[in-house]
């Protein structure tokens, strides 16, 4: 199985601040990868697809890059809606994995 | 607009069974494939299992097979998970989702809750 790894598990920073969530799969996975948000007691909401594709719908302050086994998740500048638990996941073979989380607190 | 309702949840004893439903509105249900994926209090997600738009194929985590059967009712619109054997570590909010463009997860339902408790 595709492990996925996430770094950092725990983010603290301002509003306006530009953060960058790192994304790491034990072997190649080419661009299947998507980003998703969470608050709590709610359902994930897809944010990027096959690694930089942005949904529709999602502001364009954020943005995904990477192929292979690196990826990041970049948010320009924070907005308060954007503290939420967010989660990598590949899609290339099964069975799909998710990376462990990271939250992204308010400094 | 996509809409997926699950149901089905609830408190249920160790080794017991129990049959969970999402039932899906607003697209072409037996065009996608459907997934379940789940989500113990406090703790990341967990992938569960797979089962392609017209029923050829399933795919399961390793965690669950053996124990748990997806299946789907394409002229119900509504996609199940059977649940046999259920351990305590399978205590969880319970996602179905919607494979797009790919198998994207790009549409979720609210989640159902499934406590394993003696």
């Amino acid at each position: 199985d595709i492990q996925m790894t996430q770094s950092p598990s725990t983010l603290s920073a301002s509003v306006g601040d530009r953060v960058t969530i790192t994304c790491r799969a034990s072997q190649s996975i080419s661009s299947w990868l998507a980003w998703f948000q969470q608050t709590p007691g709610k359902a994930p909401k897809l944010l990027i697809y096959k690694a930089s594709s942005l949904e529709s719908g999602v502001p364009s302050r954020f943005s995904g890059s990477g192929s292979g086994t690196e990826f990041t998740l970049t948010i320009s500048s924070l907005q308060p809606d954007d503290f939420a638990t967010y989660y990598c996941q590949h899609y290339n073979s099964y069975p799909y994995t998710f990376g462990q989380g990271t939250k992204l607190e308010i400094k | 607009q996509v809409h997926l309702v699950e149901s089905g949840g609830g408190v249920v004893q160790p080794g017991r069974s129990l049959r969970l439903s999402c039932a899906a509105s607003g697209f072409t249900f037996s065009s996608y494939g459907m997934h379940w994926v789940r989500q113990a209090p406090g703790k990341g997600l967990e992938w569960v299992a797979v089962m392609w738009y017209d029923g050829s194929q399933t795919n399961y985590a390793d965690s669950v097979k053996g124990r748990f059967t997806i299946s789907r009712d394409n002229s119900k619109n509504t996609l199940y998970l059977q649940m046999s054997s259920l351990r305590v570590e399978d205590t969880a909010v319970y996602y179905c989702a919607r494979g797009t463009g790919g198998d994207v997860l790009a549409n979720w339902g609210q989640g159902t809750l499934v406590t394993v408790s003696s």
